[in-house]
């Protein structure tokens, strides 16, 4: 089984700068999330997809930072602008029936430096 | 809120020897915790999982974790460490609705030869 495909693997922008990841989620999985994780902390959930509709996105920075999941299957995560701060891996995660710890598979996350 | 703290930031141990990591939470009802392994350059990897009944649960690996509901704790342990354990392992408790999983701060094993 094809687990979590995540693009690219790293990114280094300017800030002010725009940037755009891309998630690849299960076969068949309802419910995805966009993670970030800043040096030295625990993830931190973004947003969560139920097919192709927003369940929570009650930490995500909507002034700079939009996600969207079209079809219900692929999703991206846009930053714009970007700041210094934002640098950090995202992580995204697929699950098949939206409880995240039971049956979740990650990816290999995308590296993101702001200069 | 939710929260989970993990006290020990980096751990160092001797391979064979045994690990315990600390993990302490709060959370206003029963809670549901778990253990991620994060090795570099890779996603999560869930290891166990707590729900209910048995307070000493077995994971992957040979992990396993007993919830202490007195402490609030949830602790991580194996008793014999193996060079591919080091990594980064992050504790973390789950809400009821099973929608918002919030994770520690994590603490990265190194283990000596």
């Amino acid at each position: 089984e094809a687990g979590v495909a995540q693009s690219p693997r790293y990114k280094i922008i300017e800030k002010r700068q725009s940037v755009a990841f891309w998630c690849n989620p299960i076969s068949g999985h309802a419910t995805l999330y966009w993670y970030q994780q800043i040096l030295g902390q625990g993830p931190k959930l973004l947003i969560q997809f139920q097919n192709n509709g927003v369940v929570d996105d009650s930490q995500l920075p909507k002034d700079r930072f939009s996600a969207e999941r079209l079809k219900g299957v692929d999703s991206t995560l846009k930053i714009q602008p970007a700041k210094l701060e934002d640098s950090a891996v995202y992580l995204c995660a697929s699950s098949l029936r939206g409880r995240l710890s039971t049956e979740a598979f990650f990816g290999q996350g995308t590296r993101l430096t702001v200069v | 809120a939710q929260s989970v703290t993990q006290p020990d930031i980096h751990i160092t141990v001797s391979e064979g020897a045994s690990l315990e990591l600390r993990c302490n939470y709060s959370y206003g009802a029963t809670p549901y915790l778990f253990w991620y392994v994060q090795s570099p350059g890779q996603g999560l990897q869930l290891l166990l999982k707590y729900f209910s009944g048995d307070t000493l649960v077995q994971g992957i690996k040979g992990f396993e974790a007993e919830f202490k509901r007195s402490q609030s704790s949830f602790n991580l342990r194996k008793p014999s460490v193996h060079w591919s354990d080091a990594a980064e392992y992050f504790c973390a408790v789950e809400n009821n609705a099973g929608n918002m999983l919030t994770f520690g701060g994590g603490t990265r094993l190194m283990v000596k030869p």
